[in-house]
């Protein structure tokens, strides 16, 4: 079974620092897109970035970019000069890729992201 | 375009109850899913509908939970009987097909006295 694993439960950065948070994954699919969704405290879940395994080059949004190393099953979220409004709860989740393969999404546990003033 | 609406917000039951929350997808999107998050967790898959048909509940509770996507209508997510631990907060996302991303609505809170 896949299983997605966060192992921060708890980061802090300073307004305009850069943080990044972890993510790594367990799979035997060759094929799949990997997510980070930002839930902040209006529960909203809200698509941030996402990454199709096949791309070797690194998604890239704005501030948001990730580091997928597919070898060692890991894809971490950076975020650059970051902003207040970035404080909410992050989660990273995984989705097979293939035809007949299950749409759903599984996530990690996330990481509660707090942003200094 | 409107978003993914789940209502209601917040669902407040007694152990026994019926709960119904429902999911109306974006426009154009047939495709549903929903998600259940406990307090601290992450949220984990319950069920994928198509209108009119289940295509996965791999994730859902053998007794006393149910879905439907009707030809016309909101998505429906039943629990019957409720009791204290069904207390989460259920989300539904919707795609306009396969594969395809995800959009979430912001959820259905629901409190089992």
């Amino acid at each position: 079974a896949q299983t997605v694993t966060q192992s921060q439960p708890e980061m802090s950065v300073q307004e305009a620092e850069t943080v990044t948070l972890s993510c790594t994954y367990d799979t035997s699919e060759s094929d799949y897109y990997l997510f980070w969704y930002k839930q902040p405290p209006s529960r909203q879940m809200i698509l941030v970035i996402r990454q199709e395994a096949y791309k070797q080059q690194n998604a890239t949004e704005n501030r948001f970019s990730v580091n997928f190393q597919k070898a060692a099953k890991s894809f971490s979220l950076k975020i650059s000069d970051s902003q207040l409004g970035d404080a909410a709860m992050y989660f990273c989740a995984y989705r097979p890729l293939g035809q007949g393969g299950s749409e759903k999404l599984v996530f990690g546990k996330g990481t509660k992201l707090t942003v200094n003033p | 375009n409107a978003g993914v609406m789940q209502n209601p917000r917040h669902l407040v039951r007694r152990r026994g109850q019926e709960a119904r929350l429902r999911c109306s997808p974006m426009k154009g999107h047939s495709h549903v899913y929903w998600y259940r998050q406990l307090p601290e967790e992450g949220l984990k898959f319950m069920v994928y509908l198509q209108k009119e048909n289940i295509i996965d509940e791999s994730g859902m509770p053998k007794e006393r939970f149910s879905a439907e996507f009707p030809k016309e209508g909101p998505s429906i997510l039943r629990i019957q009987q409720v009791v204290r631990g069904d207390s989460a907060a259920y989300f539904c996302a919707s795609s306009p097909g396969t594969p395809n991303i995800q959009y979430f609505g912001a959820g259905t809170r629901l409190s089992v006295l």
